[in-house]
């Protein structure tokens, strides 16, 4: 079954401290995997997209790293600022699958003061 | 990036009405278009898959009587709820594929919250 878990569920850190989404997957055959972020009520947005042969991607203050053969990702947050509080969602595609995003439940941030 | 705009941003309706959706890609054509709904704390679901010029691919489960969507232009794509019951309640968002995207990238739009009293 083409599967995306996250963890974890949820997370509260302090302004200005680092922290690190986790994504596992089993779907398969994988073609790409993307991190977006939602804010509350807002649709997502994309962060970073990585296919088979990269294995880290930077955009700002977010580096998203990838490991095809474990079928692990990561998303790093780096001196996170109160506007980093939105939802992180992991979304896996499979080749050959036409358009079809397999989307993780998500990490719930919330970065206080 | 690509823009994608809904609207209304929110509706409130009552039982039994019909309420209609609007998906537009700003500054790109997009002749494949997907609309989603998301429940509260869950993750985006797919509801169907909109063609210009064709009828809609359904996702099992979801009625297409009851969600019709019109994608008449390159750059609008419409969802009616109709004859919306409380039950439908929820935060529907649709996403523009963009043409030429090596990924065959998505954007999503900001979202409509319905609300059916």
């Amino acid at each position: 079954k083409n599967q995306v878990e996250q963890s974890p569920q949820s997370l509260i850190i302090l302004e200005g401290k680092n922290c690190t989404l986790q994504c596992n997957y089993t779907v398969s055959p994988f073609s790409n995997l993307r991190w977006y972020k939602q804010d509350t009520g807002r649709g997502p947005v994309s962060l970073t997209i990585m296919t088979f042969s990269e294995n880290t991607k930077s955009n700002g203050r977010y580096t998203a790293t990838l490991d095809a053969d474990t079928k692990q990702s990561s998303l790093h947050i780096t001196a996170s600022q109160l506007s980093d509080s939105a939802s992180y969602i992991c979304v896996v595609t499979r080749t050959n699958s036409g358009y079809a995003l397999n989307f993780g439940k998500g990490t719930s941030l919330l970065v206080t003061p | 990036g690509a823009v994608v705009s809904q609207h209304p941003s929110w509706v409130i309706c009552k039982s039994g009405t019909s309420v209609k959706i609007e998906c537009r890609s700003l500054d790109f054509q997009a002749t494949t278009m997907f609309w989603y709904r998301q429940f509260p704390k869950q993750s985006l679901m797919l509801m169907a898959t909109s063609n210009e010029g064709s009828k809609a691919t359904y996702e099992q489960g979801v009625e297409k009587d009851k969600f019709l969507i019109n994608h008449a232009s390159l750059t609008l794509s419409t969802l009616t709820v109709t004859s919306a019951h409380p039950e439908d309640s929820s935060f529907y968002i649709c996403s523009a594929l963009a043409g030429g995207s090596s990924y065959n990238e998505q954007f999503f739009g900001p979202g409509t919250r319905l609300t059916v009293l």
